[in-house]
């Protein structure tokens, strides 16, 4: 899977808690994303980073946040909870997105249930 | 809004028919389309990319077009096998973010 992790792969929390799901590479990829998936929605982008400390929002950044304090990290946080937020959650990298020989990698996912 | 709609939502069809997924985009000032496959409980595969200058790509049994001007992509597989089984998606690229269609199931009978 392109050298990308995710963790953790399935995670359980109640409404109201705060949440981290973290993003790892080694690919030394410039570009890295956050999607979540939802049943007839596709994939929608909810924060991208284009380097070190530097993000940018997606279509559903409400009630995300992210930081990217090394190249190999992007991590993206869920400060307070909500049943809303349910998803399957995907990292995505990219050395640039505009080079036909570098497409967009996914990890495995990250599976969040908010009770 | 940009909106990438894909058609048919699920498809199944006998091993060895070939088949067309189709894609089509709301905005066509892309940088690029790529489909891409996804199993049950992984993520996503790239397959192909086609940059907006392009017209095609090809990668074994798999061809995708482009066609900017009317908004729309197709993804054509030759003669299908059941390992062929996934949700395939496309997306289109505009500026630094990717847009993603909600995907086509296909299902491969053996």
């Amino acid at each position: 899977d392109a050298g990308i992790t995710q963790s953790p792969r399935h995670k359980v929390t109640e409404t109201g808690t705060p949440v981290t799901l973290r993003c790892h590479q080694t690919e030394n990829h410039r570009y890295m994303y956050w999607y979540r998936q939802d049943p007839g929605h596709g994939l929608r982008l909810i924060h991208y980073s284009y380097g070190v400390k530097d993000t940018d929002k997606g279509e559903v950044s409400d009630g995300y946040s992210v930081s990217r304090s090394k190249t190999e990290d992007f991590l993206l946080t869920l400060e307070s909870a909500t049943s809303s937020q349910t998803s399957v959650y995907f990292c995505a990298i990219s050395a640039s997105l505009r080079d036909n020989n570098s497409p967009l990698h996914f990890g495995n996912g990250t599976r969040l249930t908010v009770t | 809004k940009q909106e990438v709609t894909q058609i048919p939502a699920a498809l199944s069809v006998p091993e060895g028919e070939n088949l067309v997924l189709n894609c089509s985009f709301t905005d066509s000032a892309i940088y690029n389309l790529q489909w891409f496959r996804q199993d049950p409980g992984k993520g996503l595969t790239s397959l192909l990319l086609i940059q907006s200058s392009q017209r095609e790509q090809t990668s074994g049994r798999l061809n995708a077009s482009l066609d900017k001007s009317s908004g729309r992509s197709t993804l054509y597989i030759a003669a299908s096998q059941p390992g062929d089984s996934a949700t395939y998606l496309c997306a289109v690229e505009y500026g630094n973010k990717l847009v993603f269609g909600a995907g086509t199931i296909l299902r491969v009978k053996s």
